[in-house]
């Protein structure tokens, strides 16, 4: 089945800790994002990838960085940094260019840190 | 991208038709009006899109009025499992996604 893929579902991390979170998509799609979401609250941009490489800040990129070295695969790292990491996070992918239309989502990453 | 404006819940019935408002009274010509919904802990789910005519797929019917300013999410017969936070998302075709707060709606038996 072609779908986003994040893992793991529930993170659990000591604050002062790097913690790398998963997203991988077998849909051939060229675009790529990563969005937080706090609770009662909208879903908010981090990070987006138009293609493999090359990757733009999104509203709320401080203390996050990201990667995209295979179109397939779209990592996200909350680094110490991030003044409040505990959120859900989600991943989504979409054609990409001018031809982009809906976003897919996965399932997203519940990451707390104590 | 516009700013869009919807009621934060509304109710439905079990089998009846939810109608879920939205306002974009600066959306320009180039906008497209985008619905999405968000089951409780899941990712979003892509709904429907239109730019000035109406449109329906599988899932539910968008009405936009003449002049844009508005639209309309029709679900034609709402079940349990239509329970969600609806977002409407004004964008130009390639920019990324502004997510507001959305609808919550609830659908009882």
């Amino acid at each position: 089945d072609g779908g986003i893929t994040q893992s793991p579902k529930y993170l659990f991390r000591k604050e002062g800790q790097n913690v790398t979170l998963s997203c991988e998509q077998n849909l051939n799609h060229d675009a790529m994002y990563w969005y937080r979401q706090d609770p009662g609250q909208g879903l908010r941009l981090i990070y987006y990838s138009q293609i493999v490489n090359d990757f733009q800040k999104g509203d709320i990129a401080e203390g996050y960085s990201v990667s995209r070295e295979k179109k397939e695969s779209f990592p996200l790292t909350v680094t110490s940094a991030q003044k409040n990491p505990t959120a859900f996070y989600l991943c989504a992918s979409s054609i990409g260019g001018r031809a982009s239309r809906e976003q897919y989502f996965g399932p997203g990453t519940r990451l707390t840190v104590t | 991208d516009a700013k869009t404006t919807q009621p934060p819940s509304m109710d439905c019935a079990e089998g009846r038709a939810a109608n879920l408002p939205c306002n974009h009274s600066t959306i320009s010509g180039n906008e497209y009006v985008y619905w999405y919904r968000q089951i409780h802990s899941q990712g979003p789910q892509y709904i429907i899109h239109g730019l000035k005519n109406n449109e329906t797929n599988e899932m539910a019917s968008l009405i936009i009025t003449e002049d844009r300013k508005s639209s309309t999410l029709i679900l034609p017969h709402a079940t349990l499992r239509d329970t969600a936070v609806y977002y409407c998302i004004v964008r130009v075709g390639y920019s990324t996604l502004t997510f507001g707060k959305g609808t919550m709606l609830l659908v009882s038996p």
